[in-house]
This record gives structure tokens, sequence and C-alpha cells, in this order.
């Protein structure tokens, strides 16, 4: 089976812009989470998607959105971008198959945004 | 909330020392236990995971322990490589009624030396 696939793997953007990420699941994975890694901060959840609804979100303001389509892929959305948005963004997908906390989340190689 | 504690890097070992990295949590309700892997320039990949008290993840030579008395899930392997510099994460999942999320560790930045 194909990995999870992240696209763009580096994006530089300026302060103000806005910036579309995609990221596209394992085949048949039906739950895709996103998170923010920084120097400072570590690794962040963002939100996940199920059926193509937001199930759980993080603690992020509003600029951060995304959304699931049908065929499971999910792009996140960040607007107005600052230079604090600088960092690694990491999709994840999981088979979700029962729910439950034991289902392993499968990373995609992330996407690197330098914003200016 | 939950929380995971691992203990500060970088750590910077020779090739075929014992390696450990500490890892404490704290968590509402009963967690699922992983321990990731990142190398340079790549996304996480999972290394082991546990589900329960007293079961042992392993993999490609490291180990860890679920603890339930001292919340902890300590890594460890006998004998590193090179090719294992890499930065590691502890992290969790608790049971959230299907909406469950990792909650992960600082990292711990792993150096071999040859």
């Amino acid at each position: 089976k194909a990995g999870v696939t992240q696209t763009p793997r580096y994006l530089i953007k300026t302060r103000g812009q806005q910036v579309t990420l995609s990221c596209s699941p394992i085949s048949g994975h039906r739950s895709v989470s996103w998170y923010q890694q920084t120097p400072g901060q570590g690794l962040q959840f963002l939100f996940e998607y199920f059926s193509e609804t937001q199930r759980n979100k993080g603690n992020f303001p509003g600029r951060f959105s995304g959304r699931q389509f049908s065929n499971s892929r999910s792009e996140m959305n960040v607007s107005t971008l600052e230079l604090g948005d600088s960092a690694l963004y990491l999709c994840a997908s999981s088979p979700r198959k029962g729910g439950g906390s034991q289902d392993e989340q499968y990373f995609g190689p992330g996407t690197r945004l330098t914003v200016t | 909330g939950n929380s995971v504690t691992q203990m500060e890097g970088p750590v910077t070992l020779s090739e075929e020392a014992f390696l450990t990295i500490n890892c404490t949590y704290t968590a509402t309700g009963y967690p699922s236990l992983f321990w990731y892997v990142q190398y340079p320039g790549e996304g996480l990949q999972l290394l082991l995971k546990a589900t329960k008290a007293d079961d042992k993840g392993s993999n490609k030579g490291f180990e860890a322990t679920y603890r339930k008395e001292t919340t902890s899930f300590h890594l460890e392997k006998g004998s590193v490589q090179v090719s294992d510099s890499a930065v590691y994460f502890c992290a969790l999942t608790t049971p959230n009624f299907g909406n469950e999320k990792l909650t992960f560790g600082t990292g711990t930045r792993l150096t071999i030396i040859p």
C-alpha cells in the first residue's frame, strides 16, 4: 500500500497570504489528523476529520481550518499567515475501524511552510 | 488533561552503547502508549506501541514496557547503531468516544557516534 502523501513538500509564503496544504491518506483509511511541529512548541494537534466531518480540534485560532473529501483526502488552510505559522505540518491517517485509542496513526513526510 | 514528559536531549552515545530514553505520562482514562521516531527530513514513523499494563512493545531491537504503577514507558535498546540517530517521541492516546488524539512529548534527539 502506498503511504500517506502530502503536497507540496516545501512552501514559502509571505505574511498575510493564505495557504492550502493537501494530504492523501493510506487507501482505506477514513481518519485524517493534522499536526503542527515547531522547535519551540513541539508537536501540536490541529484537528481530525473522519468521514468528511471534523471530530476533534486542538487549540488553534480560527485562521486554521480544514476539510475532508468523500475520498478521504484532506486539505488544511491557513489564512492571514503570520511569521509564527512557519512550521512542519504533518498529516496522519488511521483506519479507525472501531474507534478507540488503540488505532495507530501513520504519518506523511510533512509540508515545510516558511512564512517571510 | 493528558501530558507526556520525556527526558531532555540531546543524547549522544557511542555505537553499541545501551540506550534508555525516559518517558512518563499523566492521563485521564486508560491510555495506549506509543514511541515514534523521526529521521532527518522525514515524518514520524511508529516504532512500537503498548495498549495495556505490563505489555511490552518491541521493534528493531527497541523495547518499552507499559508500567501503570509508575506511569512510565521508557524506551530501551541494548546496542545502538549509527542508523538509530533520530528524534524519538513518546506519545499517548486515551479513549474519548472516537475522538482520540495523540499527545506527544517534546522529543529526544539521539546521536550515535561511530
